[in-house]
């Protein structure tokens, strides 16, 4: 049974830091994997998906990387900003439908002017 | 312009009611899912539905059935509402077989009293 997990839970940073967020997954037989943000009373914003063919994505300041041998994935922010404030998730689809989604429970990223 | 729109953003509702929320898409997706957040936060898939199969999570109590009228359509009718049932509903979209991103829905926050 496929279990995904993110570390830390909650993360607190100065304005202009470089971050890691960090995704792991127990059953390394994905399709892809996709990075989201999610802002309070919104729903999910799709940052970054990778495939299982590739090692990283990159996006503006995002850059997520895959490693499904080991089952982690990490998203870097770089000089983050406080508009990046969110909730951020990792997810891998399971049941052979791309849209069947297994999400981590999130990390909450607070970044203080 | 909105890709996934759901209503109501908001429902509060008495136990033993019976009641439905609306999702609709425009961006030609094959497939609709509902997925639900609970007061944790964690996100957990319900349903995934296109035009040839629809697949349930086995977790969810047979109160809750989808309906879609047309393809751009997943509605979500909640019969004999539960306290154990307010949470905030999710409505997403994919195109399968792309490899697309997930597009999600604002949210319905559903509040049973």
């Amino acid at each position: 049974k496929q279990e995904v997990t993110q570390i830390p839970a909650a993360l607190s940073v100065p304005e202009g830091e470089n971050l890691v967020l960090n995704c792991s997954f127990t059953d390394s037989a994905i399709y892809n994997l996709q990075w989201f943000r999610q802002d309070p009373g919104k729903g999910l914003t799709s940052l970054l998906l990778i495939q299982s063919s590739q090692r990283e994505q990159t996006s503006g300041r995002l850059n997520a990387s895959l490693d499904k041998s080991s089952g982690r994935s990490t998203l870097y922010i770089a000089a983050s900003q406080p508009g990046d404030s969110a909730t951020y998730l990792c997810a891998v689809p399971y049941g052979g439908s791309q849209g069947n989604l297994i999400f981590g429970k999130g990390t909450k990223l607070s970044v203080k002017p | 312009d909105t890709a996934v729109s759901q209503t109501p953003k908001y429902l509060v509702t008495q136990m033993g009611n019976d009641k439905s929320i609306k999702c609709e898409q425009n961006l030609g997706h094959d497939t609709m899912y509902w997925y639900k957040q609970d007061s944790k936060k964690f996100l957990k898939i319900m349903f995934s539905y296109n035009n040839k199969e629809l697949i349930i999570n086995e977790t969810v109590p047979n109160r809750f059935s989808p309906k879609s009228p047309d393809k751009a359509h997943l509605n979500l009718h909640i019969n004999s509402l539960e306290l154990g049932d307010s949470a905030v509903y999710f409505c997403a979209s994919s195109q399968e077989g792309g490899q697309s991103p997930l597009h999600f829905g604002n949210g319905t926050r559903l509040t049973v009293t």
